[in-house]
Order: structure tokens, then C-alpha cells, then sequence
């Protein structure tokens, strides 16, 4: 059974609009929670890393929020630029140590169009 | 330089060939990590080790092995490839603590098994 769930799916915005991406997971214990960005054909490449009960985080125009009580994040971007599309992919960590295991969503396909 | 280099990125392979992935890193890292990546799916973890020849079986492990000889080191085969294999492999590498920013994904190595 998934673990990670990420929603949308897929999303499609204009360039210059702002959007929200959503993951809820059922990961116990849930130490830390981390966003990736996979461009098409490329590796994944960390955005941020949310640890603690309530975090936010902000990188840039990308900015996170994790509620462990909801076991739910949300990734936010602002002001959306042609190179944010993308996909997008959650990450759910059961222990802080390389002894634990990660849990992905299968992540939501952006697509900033002109 | 912080980087995580796979070999081959492309690969078209017979069914029941053998097949060799390689991965290297340049962080000294001690854990290193081999998902495969399919479509609509997080990534399955294959493999991981902890360090020069400490591997240990992931989810999926089955059709595969690996070897670790060096830390920097890590390398995917699979003895006589069946067409279920085909897919986008990824190699990774996190220190030991990995709650932090440390977890780190190569660009992927894209094997078609006919």
C-alpha cells in the first residue's frame, strides 16, 4: 500500500501564477519529510528538508510547510518560471539515520506554460 | 565537488544478458543507495549499503545483486536481464545522519531490456 500520497497528479499553470502541491502520508515514525525536483530525464534534486512538528521552510521561491499531526505537507511556489517544470517529489523518512528507510510518492508532473 | 556519477546513463541489453550499472561519489559518503524508478511509482529501493562490503537487500532485490569494494563505489548487476528490469535505475549516496541536507541522487541510468 502507498505510503506517500501526492496530489495533484499533474498540474498545469501560466507562467507568473503561484501553485501548491500537496503530500499526505501514513509513514510511522515520521522523522523528516523532504521535496525533490526531477527534471525530465535528470536525477532528483533536493528543494528542502522539513524535520521538526510544524516546520517551514523557504528556499527561494519554493517555500514547504509539514503538519505531523495531519501527516500532511504542502510545497508552495511563487511566481512560476518555465524551468520550474517539472516533477515534483515527496519524501518520507522514518528515521533520521541511513538505518531507516525512505518512502517516495510518485510525484506530481508541473508543467508552466507561456 | 558533491557529485554522484552514474555509467552507463543508456543502455539497450538482450534478455539474459549480463548486465553492469556503476555508481561512484565524491562525498565520502557511507551509505549508498540503487532504486529503480518506474512510471506512476515512487522509487523502489533495491539495494543499500552501509559501507565497503555491508549491503543489505531492499524491497525489490530480486534478479539483482551488488558489490562494494570501495567506498566511493557502487555497483548494480543483473545476471541475465529479463524484460521486466527494463527501467530508469538511480543510484544515491547520504552521510550515516541524513535528516540534514545530505542525500544526493545521480542523473539515472536508462536500461531497455528487448
Amino acid at each position: 500500500k502507498t505510503q506517500v500520497e501526492q496530489s495533484p497528479q499533474s498540474l498545469v499553470v501560466r507562467q507568473g501564477e503561484n501553485c501548491v502541491l500537496q503530500c499526505n502520508y501514513s509513514v510511522t515514525p515520521d522523522n523528516h519529510l523532504r521535496w525533490f525536483k526531477q527534471d525530465t530525464g535528470k536525477g532528483l534534486v533536493s528543494l528542502t528538508v522539513l524535520v521538526h512538528e510544524n516546520d517551514k521552510t523557504s528556499n527561494g521561491r519554493y517555500s514547504a510547510t509539514l503538519d505531523k499531526d495531519a501527516k500532511h505537507s504542502t510545497l508552495h511556489i511563487t511566481a512560476t518560471l518555465l524551468d520550474d517544470t517539472a516533477t515534483y517529489i515527496c519524501v518520507v523518512g522514518d528515521r533520521g539515520s541511513a538505518l531507516g528507510r525512505l518512502h517516495f510518492g510518485a510525484g506530481t508532473q508541473l508543467i508552466v506554460i507561456p | 565537488d558533491m557529485k554522484v556519477t552514474q555509467m552507463p546513463r543508456y543502455l539497450i541489453k538482450r534478455m539474459g544478458e549480463n548486465v553492469l550499472l556503476e555508481c561512484g561519489q565524491d562525498m565520502s559518503h557511507e551509505t549508498m543507495y540503487w532504486y529503480r524508478q518506474d512510471p506512476g511509482l515512487g522509487l523502489q529501493l533495491i539495494y543499500i549499503s552501509y559501507d565497503v562490503d555491508s549491503n543489505s537487500e531492499g524491497d525489490i532485490p530480486k534478479g539483482y545483486r551488488v558489490s562494494r569494494k570501495k567506498r566511493e563505489h557502487f555497483s548494480l548487476i543483473l545476471d541475465s536481464a529479463k524484460t521486466n528490469q527494463t527501467s530508469v535505475y538511480f543510484c544515491a549516496s547520504s552521510s550515516t545522519e541524513i535528516s540534514g541536507n545530505t542525500l544526493y541522487f545521480g542523473e539515472g541510468s536508462r536500461l531497455i531490456v528487448v
